[in-house]
């Protein structure tokens, strides 16, 4: 079946630092890739989104690459700030038979500090 | 656009009784909705999909007599928790899919459920 690993938080940083947030998958089709941000008391945003390998998403200065060869989608952001302290998860949709199903990494806790 | 709403944001309720969440798509409509529980520092897991004027397809492992999923309209979608344990205890979250964006689903903020 289907699955999304991502990295255990919490991660905390400072400002204007470097951000990783790695993610893998496991899919048994060609699946769409996606990020999405959950900030406090909200509900979950898309942030950015890949359908095909070798494509990048981008939003709001985060990226991420669909890497079919290392079935990985990690998200990147050159430099954070304190409003990026959120809850960010990885996620895949399969596209083989039309399945829309969404399936979600764990969620990683991010927090950035002045 | 493309804004969900949840109702009410959070519930405490005594065990044995029912509690109703309803889901609304507020500026598009929403041919498919989800319904997800979410554990605390655990991930999403979804827990049916409906379908406007259809019945729910339940994932498995989730009690469909117990968590009753209604989608009378494009803009509105209920679950029902019947006959809630404190093991229901959970943060429950929907979300709707228009009919033209295929894999874009739109999250509502959720709503908290606490069983005594």
């Amino acid at each position: 079946g289907n699955s999304v690993t991502q990295m255990e938080g919490p991660v905390t940083l400072s400002e204007e630092a470097f951000l990783t947030i790695n993610c893998t998958y496991t899919a048994t089709g060609y699946p769409s890739l996606f990020w999405y941000v959950q900030y406090p008391g909200e509900g979950l945003q898309l942030l950015l989104k890949a359908t095909k390998a070798d494509d990048k998403g981008s939003n709001k200065g985060f990226e991420a690459t669909y890497r079919k060869e290392t079935t990985s989608f990690h998200l990147e952001k050159g430099s954070v700030q304190v409003s990026d302290s959120a809850v960010y998860f990885c996620a895949l949709s399969d596209q083989v038979e039309g399945n829309e199903k969404l399936t979600f990494g764990t969620g990683t806790r991010l927090t950035i500090i002045p | 656009g493309a804004v969900v709403s949840q109702h009410p944001s959070w519930v405490i309720c005594k065990s044995g009784t029912s509690v109703k969440i309803e889901c609304r798509s507020l500026d598009f409509q929403a041919t498919t909705m989800f319904w997800y529980r979410q554990f605390p520092k655990q991930s999403l897991m979804l827990m049916a999909t409906s379908n406007e004027g259809s019945k729910a397809t339940y994932e498995q492992g989730v009690e469909k007599d117990k968590f009753l999923i209604n989608h009378a309209s494009l803009t509105l979608s209920t679950l029902t928790v019947t006959s809630a344990h404190p093991e229901d205890s959970s943060f429950y979250i929907c979300s709707a899919r228009s009919s033209g964006r295929a894999y874009e689903q739109y999250f509502g903020p959720g709503t908290r459920l606490t069983v005594t």
